[in-house]
């Protein structure tokens, strides 16, 4: 079975600077998507952006940048420029690309504040 | 479009009683779900549907009971509440053509059994 660590429960960083949350999974397939959720205090999970695993490029989106490290089975998301509305909990997801497993596995999340 | 809506928002049960959670999407996704997420962890899926009159079971079906009559509604059935199952409830859809399958959620029901 597929799983997904956060080993960072909270971070912190200063308005305008940049964030890095750190996110590995352990799976033996070759073929998945990654993802990254925002949850701010409303609860809604917002997708920030998403990999497949056969693109060698890493996904951007805005101020939102990943780092894909394959063999490394990492997965880390980069803020830049931090605003006061990027403090959220954020999850990092796993979910296979074949068969008939829709499932989407979770980390536990990371707590990020911005301080102004 | 409204995307994935969830009611009620908050509810209180006691132990063993029975309600149901609702969701709707307007996005013509054929694939819903619903997750439970307890507090410091992430979502697990319960329940899940890949079209209308299919369902199947997720990791934590225990306790649960779906059904999906139309390609919008995808209702989720508690019945004899328990306190462990007091969590926050996220429905979400997909469309099958997306190939990354991006889930996109309701806004979450919060559930406490006493």
């Amino acid at each position: 079975a597929q799983t997904v660590t956060q080993s960072q429960p909270e971070m912190s960083v200063q308005e305008a600077e940049t964030v890095t949350l750190s996110c590995t999974y352990d799976t033996s397939e070759s073929d998945y998507y990654l993802f990254w959720y925002k949850q701010p205090p409303s609860r809604q999970m917002i997708l920030v952006i998403r990999q497949e695993a056969y693109k060698q490029q890493n996904a951007t989106e805005n101020r939102f940048s990943v780092n894909f490290q394959k063999a490394a089975k990492s997965f880390s998301l980069k803020i830049s420029d931090s605003q006061l509305g990027d403090a959220a909990m954020y999850f990092c997801a796993y979910r296979s690309s074949g068969g008939s497993n829709y499932k989407l596995t979770f980390g536990k999340g990371t707590l990020l504040t911005v301080n102004p | 479009n409204a995307g994935v809506t969830q009611t009620p928002k908050f509810r209180i049960l006691k132990i063993g009683q029975s309600m149901t959670l609702q969701c709707t999407q307007d996005m013509n996704h054929n694939y819903m779900y619903w997750y439970r997420q307890d507090p410091g962890m992430g979502l697990k899926l319960i329940y899940y549907s890949v079209g209308a009159g299919i369902t199947d079971k997720g990791e934590v079906p225990n306790g649960y009971n779906v059904s999906r009559s139309t390609t919008e509604d995808f209702p989720l059935r508690l019945e004899l509440a328990a306190p462990s199952q007091t969590s926050v409830y996220f429905c979400a859809s997909s469309y099958f053509s997306d190939p990354t399958d991006t889930q996109y959620f309701g806004p979450g029901t919060r559930l406490t059994v006493l």
